[in-house]
């Protein structure tokens, strides 16, 4: 079945560039890597998604491994209200459904 | 305004009680789901609808039954509540179509402790 594998925790400083690692070697051709956040009470929120190239948007920028096997999301200048629980996710098609697989998430914290 | 929207937001009640959890969703979208979130266990899909005539179970749907009343209204019910329940529910949406690159969009979730 589809897996991502993040670290439990990481911490970084404000105003900080900070990389969070995900692998997932499980991944099929057509599955898309999607990143969300949880933020304290609320529901995930989307980050970012991307393939195979790496994806730019405003909130954070997506590198994929050339063999797809591994994803960093970059969050370019953390601040405070950056500090929440990331997911790293695939995305796919099971039979004619598709289906959000969640691991544990990274959670993240940001330091003043 | 939330797009998705959850009621009650928390919720205790006892075993073996009935238990509805409601979401209704202002984005226009065809699919809607229900996950549960249990602490270091991230997200699992209980049911998913991508119309109102269709219903489909996810990994975890012992226990659980859904209603898709309509476009825009999709419930959990808990027929007979156990305390292995105890989560915190989210519903969430997303457009159709084959593009499978779109974005999910979920509610502030619903706390549930069934004791």
């Amino acid at each position: 079945d589809a897996k991502t594998t993040q670290p439990n925790s990481m911490e970084s400083n404000e105003e900080e560039p900070v990389h969070l690692p995900c692998n997932h070697s499980t991944i099929s051709g057509t599955d898309y890597i999607h990143w969300y956040r949880q933020l304290p009470s609320q529901g995930p929120e989307y980050v970012i998604h991307g393939l195979t190239s790496n994806v730019n948007n405003r909130m954070a920028s997506l590198a994929i491994a050339e063999d797809r096997k591994s994803s960093t999301l970059i969050l370019h200048r953390a601040t405070l209200r950056d500090a929440a629980v990331y997911y790293c996710i695939l995305r796919r098609i099971i039979q004619g459904a598709q289906k959000l697989v969640f691991g544990q998430g990274t959670r993240l914290t940001i330091n003043p | 305004d939330a797009d998705v929207t959850q009621t009650p937001r928390n919720r205790i009640t006892k075993t073996g009680k009935r238990i509805m959890l409601e979401c209704s969703q202002t984005k226009g979208h065809d699919r809607m789901y229900w996950y549960r979130q249990d602490p270091g266990l991230g997200l699992r899909l209980i049911y998913y609808s991508f119309d109102v005539k269709d219903i489909n179970k996810g990994e975890i749907s012992d226990g659980y039954s859904v209603s898709r009343q309509a476009q825009a209204k999709f419930s959990l019910s808990l027929e007979s509540a156990i305390p292995n329940q105890t989560a915190l529910y989210f519903c969430a949406t997303s457009e159709g179509g084959q593009g499978i690159g779109n974005t999910i969009y979920f509610g502030e979730g619903s706390w549930l402790t069934v004791v």
